[in-house]
């Protein structure tokens, strides 16, 4: 068990809509990264929050957004869904922000149907 | 394009023996790199990592060998047992301006033990 956690498991929806995905980081650390993994793509990095703040983005499209709370846990907003969306999207926690190895969460599949 | 790449897409090992999965990189600037393993239903799981300064580092029934000549990158495992059926994915951090927003992942091994 790596200490991190995601909710929902699994997400099932219809085009056009929009979810929340949420995620608590290991006790302690304070970067959360969002990545996606689709078959076609591997492991995409998204975005990094430090302690609250954005600190890095990657890959991420305008209808996506996330946000980091003062408790730490992270949330990615997924807005207008297209099929093409549908992948596991993992969160990942560090307890800093350089070279440290990601601890990730067992992932939220989302299917967009 | 991707810097980072597999060989092999799927590699099938005899229960007990020893596998190599191997990894090559092309960006010279990557001072660090990790090798994940990744379960049906899980998320990718840390095994082990290597800073540029190092060639070889070893764990428990894991070995991680970097040439920085040739930008290749590989993972042993010893005594491969049937928990070890996973994807393997090698990542390079670029370092520059550190942290994992440089991590770049490969597309991944499937090592498949055969009993």
């Amino acid at each position: 068990d790596s200490g991190v956690t995601q909710t929902p498991k699994h997400l099932i929806t219809a085009t056009g809509q929009r979810v929340t995905l949420r995620c608590s980081p290991r006790s302690g650390d304070l970067s959360v990264y969002w990545y996606q993994q689709s078959l076609d793509q591997g492991l995409q990095f998204l975005i990094q929050y430090y302690n609250g703040e954005e600190r890095a983005k990657g890959n991420i499209l305008e209808r996506f957004s996330a946000q980091q709370f003062p408790d730490l846990h992270s949330e990615l907003n997924l807005s207008s869904l297209e099929l093409g969306d549908s992948a596991l999207y993992f969160c990942a926690s560090t307890p800093g922000q350089n070279n440290s190895p990601l601890h990730f969460g067992n992932g939220t599949r989302l299917t967009v149907t | 394009g991707e810097s980072v790449g597999l060989h092999l897409p799927t590699l099938s090992v005899q229960e007990g023996d020893n596998s190599i999965i191997n990894c090559a990189y092309s960006n010279s600037a990557s001072d660090y790199f990790i090798w994940y393993k990744q379960e049906s239903g899980k998320g990718p799981q840390f095994i082990i990592d290597i800073r540029s300064n190092m060639d070889k580092r070893q764990g428990q029934r894991v070995t991680v060998l970097l040439n920085k000549t040739v930008k290749h990158l590989s993972l042993q495992i010893a005594a491969t047992q049937p928990g070890d059926s996973a994807v393997y994915f090698c990542a390079e951090n670029r370092g520059v301006g550190g942290g994992a927003d440089g991590l770049t992942f490969g597309k991944g091994t499937h090592l498949i033990i055969q009993p």
